[in-house]
């Protein structure tokens, strides 16, 4: 079974911390993606990677950036958090490809709490 | 416009009942097409893929309708098991996409006894 890890449930920070979200997957997957989920508006895309080193913007990247140094590692960074920053994070991976880069899987999530 | 647009639901059924969710999105070169299923407090996870020609899984069947750029997922006699956020899903393929999936806000649907 695919294996997606994110390394914690629930975070709480304070405005203006640097926050960290980790996220490793087992299977050697290519393609990475960080969303946010909020009530009302779903699943947000805030960015993803297709290879080591390599990022891409998703639909609401400010305030956050990423890193891959690591094809099984994707992290997720709040340079400054924000109280809108509060919600649930999920990482997903999924393989390169027509066919199997439709299909993601994801990780239990971080609920990240800013106050 | 959302890019993909569910009714948010809630839908209430009875055990054994019929529902049916629909979904419309609004770019016409759209080429895949999914629903997820997200139980509470859990994380999404693929229901099944989405064809022109229809498909069914079990008591599950998804629909396609290219020329309005419509979705539908019926469930037919529901169980409590079925209880969960059901996430439409729809993907562009080529440039910059790389497999990016873009997500409806999500259908809530409650079985009860």
């Amino acid at each position: 079974d695919v294996k997606v890890t994110q390394s914690s449930r629930y975070l709480v920070k304070r405005t203006g911390e640097k926050v960290f979200l980790e996220c490793v997957q087992d299977m050697d997957h290519e393609n990475m993606f960080w969303y946010r989920q909020d009530p009302g508006l779903g699943l947000r895309l805030i960015y993803f990677s297709y290879d080591v080193k390599m990022k891409e913007k998703g639909d609401i990247p400010e305030g956050y950036s990423v890193s891959r140094e690591k094809k099984e590692r994707f992290s997720l960074i709040l340079e400054s958090a924000s109280t809108n920053q509060t919600s649930m994070y999920l990482c997903a991976s999924s393989e390169s490809g027509l066919e199997g880069g439709n299909i993601q899987y994801f990780g239990a999530g971080t609920r990240l709490s800013v106050l | 416009r959302k890019e993909v647009e569910q009714d948010p639901g809630p839908f209430n059924v009875p055990e054994g009942a019929t529902v049916a969710f629909n979904c419309t999105y609004s770019n016409s070169a759209s080429q895949s097409f999914f629903w997820y299923r997200q139980d509470c407090r859990k994380e999404p996870k693929l229901l099944m893929s989405v064809y022109s020609s229809g498909n069914e899984d079990g008591r599950f069947t998804a629909q396609l309708n290219r020329a309005s750029q419509y979705i539908s997922l019926l469930i037919r006699d529901s169980k409590l098991s079925d209880s969960a956020t059901y996430l439409c899903v729809v993907t562009l393929i080529g440039g910059t996409s790389y497999g990016k999936l873009t997500f409806g806000q999500g259908t809530i649907l409650t079985v009860h006894p």
